[in-house]
């Protein structure tokens, strides 16, 4: 099973919006409500962002939003601001047992 | 406030063997799945295990099955990776992650594994 495609780099200017592709297939993200998506900052650990395709975890900013359409998930970030400048990872839990997840190739969002 | 803190890395020999462990704090560690994950310098995240509360269920990517096992202890609310064999890309750095159905809402810091003769 092949990772998730994401776009290697997605960028915007402060206070923009910005969307990030999430694309699967009908075995991982198509089949199941189960997409994540992580920030990561460099040197640190990632960070949940958003779980079961569009709830954000409690502390987690508004800006923040997801969604689903097929086998594509989809990140938003509304309101850019230079702290969301990061890597972020999309994951989706599979029907296979091997892998049981699979992570997305990771995009990196510039604020411009 | 839940805590995650993984240690043993390391640098080791190709064919060598290490094993990680995971402190936990913070919550009910037994009732929780856990996971391995791990990231090669300037790479992606890749899942790499994963145990059921209870270690009822056990999985492994294909790319180290075989080779590593994961396990538990949750009289000691800890979680453990077992890595034999250990090859140059077994290089990364290793987090353990508690699960929720949808992903890995806790992480810890990370642990580095170098594998290099």
């Amino acid at each position: 099973q092949s990772a998730l495609t994401q776009p290697a780099s997605v960028s915007g200017s402060p206070g923009q919006s910005i969307t990030i592709s999430c694309t699967g297939t009908s075995s991982d993200v198509g089949g199941y409500n189960y997409v994540s998506w992580y920030q990561q900052h460099p040197g640190k650990a990632p960070k949940l962002m958003i779980y079961d395709v569009s709830n954000r975890p409690s502390g987690v900013s508004n800006r923040f939003s997801g969604s689903k359409s097929g086998n594509t998930a989809s990140l938003t970030i509304s309101g850019l601001q230079a702290e969301d400048e990061a890597d972020y990872y999309c994951s989706s839990y599979t029907s296979s047992s091997t892998p049981l997840y699979v992570f997305g190739t990771g995009t990196k969002v510039t604020v411009l | 406030e839940v805590q995650l803190v993984e240690s043993g890395g390391g640098l080791v020999k190709p064919g060598g063997s290490l094993r990680l462990s995971c402190a936990a704090s913070g919550f009910t560690f037994s009732s929780y799945s856990m996971n391995w994950v791990r990231q090669a310098p300037g790479k992606g995240l890749e899942w790499v295990s994963s145990i059921s509360s209870s270690s009822s269920y056990i999985y492994y990517a294909d790319s180290v099955k075989g080779r590593f096992t994961i396990s538990r202890d949750n009289a000691k609310n800890s979680l453990y990776l077992q890595m034999n064999s250990l090859r140059a890309e077994d290089t990364a750095v290793y987090y353990c992650a508690r699960v929720i159905p949808s992903g890995f809402d806790y992480w810890g810091q990370g642990t580095l594994v170098t594998v290099s003769s």
